[in-house]
């Protein structure tokens, strides 16, 4: 099973560059999230969807969208990436609001210059 | 502010001790979970304790959850060197996360 899948597992961008990252779960779950983890830090939730069709504000949404075309997929996108974006990105998916585990992606590295 | 806050940020320990870390939430909750990560990777799901439940067990892992002290603690007996990972709490309502326990087991 491949469960929660992300795309690319790393990325440089420069400055002021754009980029969507891609996850993808075949677990036919409700509920995805974004996360980023910086060095010695938790997770914080960026954006998340409840679902296909809806996206709602975590807690550092600035400078990130997203999209839920399709309820398999979710997106995060950066439109104009600043060094401040460095980070390590984190996908996620869960059938219900946390009352249930929640599965997640082997992380997206991505580096701003 | 994080939502579960975990405690103490970092743990050494030599193989075949308990380890002990504890984690504090603020709001009332119907479960709390914890989750694992090996460096570099994503978070692996450990054990989920429901609100009604005061201590649960999972192999080596032993959760207790105290509601009037908003408090967990998770205790993982005779520990290993493949034990070394962060360990996070989590909350749902916000499925927010606390900057987690850094744990070394020394072989």
């Amino acid at each position: 099973n491949a469960g929660v899948t992300q795309t690319p597992k790393f990325r440089v961008l420069k400055t002021g560059q754009s980029m969507t990252l891609l996850c993808a779960q075949d677990m036919n779950h409700e509920y995805m999230y974004w996360y980023r983890q910086d060095p010695g830090m938790g997770l914080r939730l960026i954006h998340y969807s409840v679902g296909e069709g809806t996206t709602a504000k975590g807690e550092v949404p600035d400078g990130y969208n997203v999209s839920r075309l399709k309820k398999q997929n979710f997106l995060l996108g950066l439109e104009s990436a600043a060094p401040s974006q460095t980070s390590v990105y984190f996908c996620a998916s869960s059938s219900g609001l946390m009352n249930t585990e929640a599965f997640f992606g082997q992380g997206t590295r991505l580096t701003v210059v | 502010s994080q939502q579960g806050e975990e405690d103490p940020q970092a743990l050494s320990i030599q193989e075949g001790e308990n380890a002990t870390m504890n984690c504090s939430y603020k709001t009332s909750i119907n479960n709390l979970q914890w989750y694992r990560q090996n460096s570099g990777r994503g978070l692996v799901h450990l054990i989920l304790i429901r609100s009604n439940e005061r201590e649960k067990h999972s192999g080596r892992l032993r959760v207790t959850l105290d509601t009037s002290k908003k408090s967990s603690s998770l205790l993982i007996t005779a520990s290993r060197a493949a034990d070394t990972a962060s360990y996070f709490c989590a909350t749902p309502r916000d499925m927010r996360f606390g900057a987690g326990t850094r744990l070394t087991v020394k072989p």
